[in-house]
């Protein structure tokens, strides 16, 4: 069974910080792993995705993957109030069904 | 990224009713998929929606409960049947699109209330 470990938080950051999410897994063949915002009452949006060590940046987003580690984080330069969402880790099934399993989500507040 | 419609947004129904909620996205794609999101909670998956065949299902979730098509590849429907309260719930369609590896991007959901 494969399993995404979260930190469910809440994490509470000031405005301006650097917010840091982290995820670890179970499964060592895993390639594809996402990072999802959902905000309250709203569907997951897709962030991030990342499939090779290392950093990848997209804005003030940054992924960062090791797999040796089984571990990929995302950080949040320069918090906003706006990114106060629940922030999903995700990875894909390589078993041949495609389909992507979730962690519970970590709550990040951004508090002004 | 592809635009996907739910419908309906929300509904609220009585217990021992059936209801029918369509996806439908702008592209066409090659994987379609069904999850429940309980309050409070993570994304569940459902089942898996195959073009032209049965779909897949994951543990704890049965066909006869939550019967589901997929006729083309931007089109789908999942019906919950026979509600009970413990049925309420946001249910979401995602979609892979051809070029996704893996990326699947969410409708805007379906929030049910069973009474």
């Amino acid at each position: 069974q494969k399993e995404v470990e979260q930190n469910s938080g809440p994490l509470s950051v000031p405005e301006g910080a650097i917010a840091s999410l982290n995820c670890t897994y179970s499964d060592r063949v895993s390639q594809s792993f996402f990072w999802y915002r959902q905000y309250s009452g709203k569907s997951p949006e897709l962030i991030m995705s990342i499939y090779s060590n290392g950093d990848k940046e997209d804005g003030r987003f940054t992924a960062q993957l090791n797999k040796a580690s089984q571990y990929v984080s995302l950080l949040i330069r320069d918090s906003q109030p706006s990114d106060s969402a629940t922030y999903l880790c995700a990875l894909q099934d390589q078993g041949g069904s495609e389909k992507l399993v979730f962690g519970k989500g970590t709550k990040l507040t951004v508090n002004p | 990224s592809a635009v996907i419609s739910q419908k309906p947004s929300r509904d609220i129904c009585q217990r021992g009713t059936s209801l029918t909620i369509q996806c439908q996205v702008d592209s066409q794609v090659t994987m379609m998929f069904w999850y429940r999101q309980q309050p409070g909670q993570s994304l569940t998956l459902i089942a898996t929606a195959n073009q032209g065949s049965e779909a897949t299902y994951e543990s704890g979730f049965v066909i006869d409960k939550f019967p589901i098509s997929r006729p083309n590849l931007t089109f789908s429907t999942l019906t919950v049947s026979n509600m009970s309260p413990e049925d309420s719930s946001i249910y979401l369609c995602s979609v892979e699109p051809w070029e996704g590896r893996g990326t699947q991007y969410f409708g805007p959901g379906t929030r049910l209330l069973v009474l």
